[in-house]
């Protein structure tokens, strides 16, 4: 089973409307970490956001926020009033500990991504 | 500049040649990870490194790769005897602590192998 879904491949919005893009994760770890990247077409990776597991409130960091509902293993990310310049990919990631993960990678594990295109 | 210093931006072997990749985590940050991103995917973690150890490198293929994080100088991720198939951008991270704190990625290098 894959640790971290992202079930739209694509998306169109529309210029100033909100975004949601869908994360889902897989883990036995009581202590994780959930973490969205944003990659435009220049192909660099950009920091949005961070949610501890432990964390009592959702995330939020300036138009990005963490719609993180545990029970659910979802850590959807909202886009407010979205702009030209958020079209890009973006990734969402999980840290937990290899001791929960079978003795895989002690790094972030990426899902496949969104391909965010905003039209004016 | 502050970040993840990560070079050359794009390099192009011949199969059977050597590559090295370079990282310079960000100021103050020990920890420092690699990933490959092979195109229309996500990355794929590699090896983690802290300085002068390899902590976890159960991503890295067992053969032609290797990675180091000397005491001085920046993190090396090197393929001897380039293949077709080693073609992707490889991301170089670095965090300040190894769980909690996130990962800052360089710009990537973008490899082609001819």
């Amino acid at each position: 089973a894959q640790k971290i879904t992202q079930t739209q491949p694509g998306m169109f919005v529309q210029e100033k409307e909100a975004v949601t893009l869908d994360c889902t994760y897989d883990t036995s770890d009581p202590s994780y970490g959930l973490f969205w990247y944003k990659q435009p077409s220049s192909g660099e990776m950009i920091f949005l956001i961070y949610q501890g597991s432990y964390d009592q409130q959702n995330a939020t960091e300036g138009r990005y926020s963490l719609n993180f509902q545990k029970a659910r293993k979802s850590a959807n990310l909202v886009i407010s009033a979205s702009q030209l310049g958020d079209s890009a990919m973006y990734f969402c990631a999980m840290r937990d500990s290899p001791l929960y993960s079978g003795g895989g990678a002690d790094g972030l594990t990426f899902g496949k991504g969104t391909h965010l295109i905003i039209q004016p | 500049n502050a970040g993840v210093m990560q070079n050359p931006r794009h390099l192009v072997r011949r199969r059977g040649q050597e590559a090295r990749l370079r990282c310079s985590p960000m100021k103050g940050h020990s920890h420092v990870y690699w990933y490959r991103q092979l195109p229309e995917e996500g990355l794929k973690f590699m090896v983690y490194l802290q300085k002068e150890n390899i902590i976890d490198e159960s991503g890295m293929p067992k053969e032609r790769f290797s990675a180091e994080f000397p005491k001085e100088g920046p993190s090396i991720l090197r393929i001897q005897q380039v293949v077709r198939g080693d073609s992707a951008a490889y991301f170089c991270a670095s965090s300040p602590r190894d769980r909690d704190q996130p990962q800052h990625f360089g710009d990537g290098t973008r490899l082609s192998i001819l």
